[in-house]
């Protein structure tokens, strides 16, 4: 089944502490990106990636690190949490970076940092 | 610059009524727009998407939009509610400059009532 998957899918953590979320598609899209949801603001960018070593910032990317390695992976660092990364988090991916081309979203990732 | 405004932040209907999810875009030129769907807990699921071709788009589940140029909007329909229709609907517009990335509205939650 054509997924993006994410782990963990919940996640309480104390602030400084670093953590990874995982993101994996199986579709062989060139394109993948972060985003946080939260209430009221719709999702944001976080970072994006165009390819394999290629990344860049998007909107909102204080307080975050990604890399991609593998084409099918993307994951997302926090170096040290803070309370206002508390969020939900979303990777996604498309066939390429171009404009029309459908985003596929993962579960999300529910993270809170105390 | 792209941005994406949801006129409304909550819609009521009964079910069996119509629904009418009212977005306004702007864009500096011809964009790929498209609304996408999150049920409780849930990712994020494409409804449609328009893409430059006919200005009436059909989606899943009974959904459709239609592309209006002169008056920027981009406004979603059903023409019957049901109680699964219930969840937050995100009209979104994609912006292509040197990186690809989706602008999302806050959102709009729909309320079916019995």
């Amino acid at each position: 089944e054509a997924q993006v998957t994410q782990n963990p899918r919940y996640l309480i953590t104390v602030t400084g502490k670093k953590l990874t979320v995982t993101c994996s598609q199986n579709m062989n899209h060139e394109y993948m990106s972060w985003y946080r949801q939260d209430p009221g603001l719709g999702l944001r960018q976080i970072y994006y990636s165009m390819n394999v070593e290629v990344t860049d910032k998007g909107d909102v990317p204080e307080g975050y690190k990604v890399s991609r390695k593998e084409k099918r992976n993307f994951p997302l660092i926090l170096e040290s949490p803070s309370p206002n990364q508390t969020s939900l988090y979303f990777c996604a991916s498309s066939l390429s970076g171009t404009s029309g081309s459908t985003q596929y979203f993962g579960p999300g990732t529910r993270l809170l940092v105390l | 610059a792209q941005s994406v405004t949801q006129l409304d932040s909550h819609v009521s209907v009964s079910e069996g009524t119509p629904v009418l999810l009212r977005c306004n875009y702007s864009s500096s030129y011809s964009p790929s727009l498209f609304w996408y769907v999150q049920h409780p807990n849930k990712g994020l699921q494409l409804l449609l998407k328009y893409t430059s071709a006919a200005t009436l788009v059909k989606g899943i589940n009974g959904f459709e939009a239609e592309f209006k140029k002169s008056e920027t909007s981009f406004h979603l329909t059903k023409p019957s509610a049901h109680m699964s229709d219930a969840a937050e609907y995100f009209c979104v517009v994609s912006k292509v400059d040197s990186s690809y990335k989706l602008i999302f509205g806050s959102g709009t939650r729909l309320l079916v009532r019995p």
